[in-house]
């Protein structure tokens, strides 16, 4: 079974520009997780979907950030415009979602976000 | 609010045991983790305590939850260099999907 897909794995834009990362969930998953971490820091939250309903985005900065879940299977979250500050590993999760269970997340390798 | 602490680094030798402690301050957590890290891979699982048990062993992993101190440990016996990597606590409240908060993560470095 193919684990989380990410992609690209590596990106360097200067800042300003836009760009945008992409996540396919474990089959089967309905809960999908974008996390952000920095170097030297644990994975923060960045938002969660069920299915296709951002559940918690409190933590998005909706100023310049922004996720779609459209089909509730793949994902792509967008930082438009970039800054500095953005420089980051951006991990994606999936976990089957079933109330009530223990749900392990499964992550992917993360894109690694370097802004010039 | 949710507050992971770590150690930043440890270094041990090759065939001896590593500790690495992590204090928690939410009282209300459910389950907590221990998540592995290999440079240039995501995270993961290792294993996971539920808030209700005080020890979880696997293998060459021992768990041990304080939460009167609110205090996890992972011991790693006859640690091997392909244990190199940085171990992330975790913690998450409730059952079903839920965030985990993280700590800072310990680097391990284990010397031959």
């Amino acid at each position: 079974e193919a684990g989380v897909v990410q992609s690209p794995r590596y990106k360097i834009i200067e800042k300003k520009q836009p760009v945008a990362f992409w996540c396919n969930p474990i089959s089967g998953h309905n809960t999908l997780y974008w996390y952000l971490q920095n170097l030297g820091q644990g994975p923060e939250l960045l938002i969660r979907y069920e299915n296709e309903e951002a559940v918690d985005d409190s933590q998005l900065p909706k100023d310049r950030f922004s996720a779609e879940r459209l089909k509730g299977v793949d994902s792509t979250l967008k930082i438009q415009p970039a800054e500095l500050g953005d420089s980051a590993v951006y991990l994606c999760a999936s976990s089957k979602g079933t109330s009530g269970v223990y749900n392990e997340q499964f992550f992917g390798p993360g894109t690694r976000l370097t802004v010039l | 609010g949710e507050d992971v602490e770590q150690s930043l680094f440890l270094s041990v030798r090759e065939g001896d045991s590593s500790v690495i402690n992590c204090t928690y301050t939410d009282s209300s957590s459910t389950y907590l983790y221990w998540y592995k890290q290999e440079p240039g891979a995501g995270l993961q699982l290792l294993t996971y305590i539920f808030s209700n048990m005080d020890m979880k062993q696997d293998q060459r992993l021992t768990v041990l939850l304080n939460k009167k101190d609110k205090h996890l440990s992972l011991r790693i016996a006859d640690t091997q260099t392909g244990d190199s990597a940085i171990y992330f606590c975790a913690e998450s409240k409730g059952t079903g999907a839920n965030n985990l908060f993280f700590g800072t993560g310990t680097r391990l470095t284990v010397i031959p």
